[in-house]
């Protein structure tokens, strides 16, 4: 079945630096990518999406890149803030096709230090 | 906009209880969720309902049942709780199964005794 690798588990960044988290995945057919941002004691929350019918998507100081050859995709986090601070999670739905529920990557805590 | 409202926001229960987690969401979504959280292992799905009157097993529903109830409300019951259930449960939704956004609640931390 579907497999979703995400690196680092951790990541420390200083204050206005860029922050990059990497996935891969395995299921050829997937065809939507959803980054999640969750905050202590919150549940997650969407804060980026891509689907394959695209290789790169931005909003503001967030950016998602897809190379769907290589199977991977990253999350690009410019210009970095104390409430950046969070855990990251990437997603890739199952089965593009039938299904589409999510796999979750393992997550990344993201420490920007003022 | 409440989005998607879980109770209770925490839980304690003994081994062999019983308990049913409640979720219900206003955005009009057909399709709900219900997850488990534990530490290092990211979010997997227990089971899910793509549409009012359907439910699924997903990665992990062992030793758990679901009913929804109606389009708003996607309960998860634990029969015989477990200390392996001890866990951070989060419901989400979704306009539809397929490739779109999940919207999430903010949790049910239960622990097993």
């Amino acid at each position: 079945g579907e497999n979703v690798e995400q690196h680092p588990s951790t990541l420390s960044v200083q204050e206005g630096d860029s922050a990059v988290i990497k996935c891969t995945y395995s299921d050829s057919a997937s065809n939507y990518f959803p980054w999640y941002k969750q905050e202590l004691g919150k549940g997650p929350q969407l804060i980026i999406d891509i689907r394959s019918n695209v290789g790169e998507k931005k909003d503001q100081r967030i950016a998602v890149t897809l190379n769907k050859t290589a199977k991977h995709f990253s999350l690009h986090i410019t210009e970095t803030q104390p409430e950046d601070s969070a855990v990251y999670f990437c997603a890739a739905n199952l089965d593009g096709g039938s299904q589409g529920n999510l796999i979750f990557g393992k997550g990344t805590k993201l420490s920007v230090k003022p | 906009n409440a989005g998607v409202t879980q109770t209770p926001k925490f839980q304690v229960l003994k081994t062999g209880q019983s308990m049913t987690l409640q979720c219900a969401q206003d955005m009009n979504h057909n399709s709900m969720y219900w997850y488990r959280q534990d530490p290092g292992m990211g979010l997997r799905l227990i089971y899910y309902s793509a549409s009012e009157g359907t439910t699924d097993k997903g990665e992990v529903p062992n030793g758990y049942n679901v009913s929804r109830l109606n389009k708003r409300e996607f309960s998860l019951r634990l029969e015989s709780a477990a200390p392996s259930q001890t866990s951070v449960y989060f419901c989400a939704s979704s306009e539809a199964q397929r490739n779109q956004p999940q919207h999430f609640g903010d949790g049910t931390r239960l622990s097993i005794l």
